[in-house]
């Protein structure tokens, strides 16, 4: 069975830093992408970006380019996402995502249950 | 802001038929495939329709989707009252060279 286990709530001040995590089993993590998905508090979904853990690579959404980091650890099936820098304005819930790429459609068919960072003074 | 729209919300009654549409432009539905996601309160998004009209393996029958230009449309029919959720169209923009999701309609059972 393919599941995605995300690390748990964080409450963060601004201007700290922040690394979420998205471990996965039950299938070949290095032989599909991750992608990474915001939604923010009464709002709907929002795409960040996806990685390919078997070579790193890595296409960022033009909204978060820069203003995130994605990345993996192959080596222990795991993805992150992180931050510099939090701002209130980061405060979401964050899903990962299995995501399959066939021809001329993109889809993310298993989901992990979601990071919900709170960043407060 | 969203490059696929969908209208707010929908709402029918147990049994009956509700169809949720998306809009898009040649550079998104029209050029690639749809899929549609369920966000069921307090959950994570669940893929419901891939590739258009395919359906996952324990998805139930009553989910179907259709495509037509640069717009897609999702049909529930027999609705239920654990249909009750957020739905949510995506495809892949080639302009933006990005996913880009649908605005979400809220489907209400009576």
């Amino acid at each position: 069975e393919v599941q995605l286990v995300q690390s748990g709530a964080e409450v963060k001040k601004p201007g700290e830093s922040l690394k979420i995590s998205c471990k996965g089993s039950g299938y070949s993590f290095t032989s599909y992408w991750i992608g990474w998905v915001r939604q923010m508090p009464g709002k709907g979904l929002e795409w960040m970006g996806i990685f390919f853990p078997g070579d790193s690579d890595i296409r960022y959404s033009p909204s978060f380019q820069g203003q995130v980091t994605i990345s993996a650890d192959k080596s222990i099936s795991t993805a992150y996402l992180q931050w510099s820098s939090l701002k209130a304005s980061d405060t979401a819930m964050y899903y990962c995502a299995r995501t399959r790429i066939r021809g001329r459609g993109v889809d993310f068919d298993s989901w992990g249950q979601g990071t919900l960072v709170t960043v407060s003074s | 802001q969203s490059v696929l729209t969908q209208t707010p919300s929908a709402s029918g009654t147990p049994g009956q038929r509700v169809t949720i549409s998306c809009s898009g432009s040649s550079s998104n539905i029209g050029s690639n495939a749809v899929n549609w996601y369920q966000n069921l309160p307090g959950t994570a998004p669940k893929l419901l329709i891939y590739s258009n009209n395919q359906r996952p393996s324990g998805v139930p029958d009553r989910f179907s989707g259709s495509k037509s230009g640069t717009s897609a449309s999702l049909a529930i029919s027999g609705l239920q009252s654990e249909d009750e959720a957020d739905y949510y169209c995506a495809a892949w923009d080639d302009s933006l060279n990005g996913l880009v999701f649908g605005t979400g309609t809220k489907v209400t059972v009576l």
